[in-house]
């Protein structure tokens, strides 16, 4: 069965800094995606980065990046010099037919 | 216009009653979904609707009913709700089984 596990249900990173949101996947399939969304507090699912699973090199979206290791099932996000306006949940997900989503990481910067 | 949008953004209803919430893509995509959010727990999705056929029903109570006429528009029919369904309904639209899917703002609802 596929599914997607995000270990941190909270977050805190100081206004400037990078900071690392884990997740880590399980699936037999040899072909799939690997997504990180935003959702701020009004709700809405804001699309950040892609990876595929054949993709040789790691993502990169602006100040998001994604830490992508096939061998050890892992897609961490890495958010650089962190803005205030990154405050949100933060979630994992993985597309093989259907998309799968982990739990969420509620991240907070701190001024 | 905005890729996806769905009205309307707040919705109280009571037990009895009929509502349906609405989404529109404007991104040309051929697939639309319906997810429900409930507080402290992972998307669930609900729905996924290909050329207006519907391909998934994942085990959705049929108090809950969607209606797709075309690629562009995607409905879901409310009915004699329970107060546990209340929670955030996204919709969002795809183009394929691997692809990125965009999400709409997304309804809250609550039922009394």
């Amino acid at each position: 069965a596929q599914k997607i596990t995000q270990t941190q249900p909270g977050m805190f990173v100081q206004e400037k800094e990078a900071v690392t949101l884990d997740c880590t996947y399980d699936t037999s399939d040899q072909s799939y995606g690997l997504f990180w969304y935003k959702q701020p507090s009004s709700g809405e699912m804001i699309f950040l980065i892609y990876q595929g699973s054949y993709d040789e090199q790691n993502a990169t979206e602006g100040r998001y990046s994604l830490n992508f290791q096939k061998a050890r099932k892992s897609a961490n996000l890495v958010i650089s010099a962190s803005q205030l306006g990154d405050s949100a949940m933060y979630f994992c997900a993985m597309i093989r037919g259907k998309l799968i989503f982990g739990q969420g990481t509620e991240l907070s910067v701190k001024p | 216009e905005t890729g996806v949008t769905q009205t309307p953004r707040h919705l109280v209803m009571g037990m009895t009653n009929k509502k349906s919430l609405k989404c529109e893509q404007h991104l040309g995509h051929n697939a639309m979904y319906w997810y429900k959010q409930s507080a402290k727990k992972p998307l669930e999705l609900m729905f996924v609707y290909n050329f207006k056929e519907q391909t998934e029903n994942n085990s959705v109570p049929s108090r809950f009913s969607p209606e797709c006429p075309n690629s562009s528009h995607l409905f879901l029919h409310l009915h004699t709700l329970q107060p546990e369904d209340s929670a955030l309904y996204l919709c969002a639209s795809g183009v394929g089984d691997r692809e990125t899917q965009y999400f709409g703002p997304g309804t809250r609802l609550l039922v009394l």
